[in-house]
């Protein structure tokens, strides 16, 4: 049974650049939340997709937008990169048609702006 | 909008002693408290959760209480091992929403 992946791991961007970071979600979970972790800070919530839609978003601004596929795949895209943007970027799977609260992390992806 | 205050930041403690990281979340509608641990470049970790319909749960050497007059919950390791080292987090979230609101960490350091 899969867990959460993501990809890339690693990544270096210059800044106003574009990125987009992917992930896909554990077997059998249909929702997938995406969250910032600056160095040293908790995990900051910045949108959830599920059934395709975002559902719920943090205090994120518009440069940061995201797609979820029919397989539940979800992309995380960030326009216009600042030197601020470099973070871990987690995202979190779980199972919303389940009713269950559990959310299981991927390993994350390390964005680094320049 | 929700908060999560987390304490301490930093705990030292020896091996086999018992440690204790508390939180205090301001919206008394919050309903699920998971904590997670996160190692060194490595993702956060679901260690423990409990909802607000329960007072304390247990998992071999950790436990979680949770005071829903006070908004406090805490986390407590007893027997630690140099490999309960780690970042832990606490979190709360709303009813009907999956949005994890994440305290600042605490940082454990287990001595042999």
């Amino acid at each position: 049974d899969a867990g959460v992946t993501q990809s890339p791991t690693h990544l270096i961007k210059t800044r106003g650049q574009q990125v987009t970071l992917r992930c896909s979600p554990k077997s059998g979970h249909d929702t997938v939340s995406w969250y910032q972790q600056a160095l040293g800070q908790g995990p900051q919530f910045i949108f959830q997709y599920y059934e395709e839609e975002e559902r719920q978003r943090g205090n994120f601004p518009d440069r940061f937008s995201g797609h979820q596929f029919p397989n539940y795949s979800s992309e995380l895209n960030v326009n216009a990169l600042l030197l601020g943007d470099s973070a871990l970027y987690l995202c979190a799977s779980s199972w919303k048609t389940g009713s269950s609260y559990e959310q299981y992390f991927g390993p994350g992806t390390r964005l680094t702006v320049t | 909008g929700e908060n999560v205050e987390q304490h301490p930041s930093t705990l030292s403690v020896q091996e086999g002693d018992s440690a204790v990281i508390k939180c205090t979340y301001s919206d008394s509608a919050s309903n699920y408290f998971p904590w997670y641990k996160q190692e060194l470049g490595k993702r956060p970790q679901l260690i423990i959760d409990i909802r607000s319909n329960v007072g304390e749960k247990k998992d071999q050497r950790i436990a979680v209480t949770l005071n829903k007059t006070a908004k406090h919950f805490s986390l407590h390791i007893t027997e630690t091992q140099p490999e309960d080292s780690a970042v832990y987090f606490c979190a709360a979230s709303l009813p009907r929403t999956d949005k994890l609101i994440f305290g600042t960490g605490t940082r454990l350091q287990v001595f042999p």
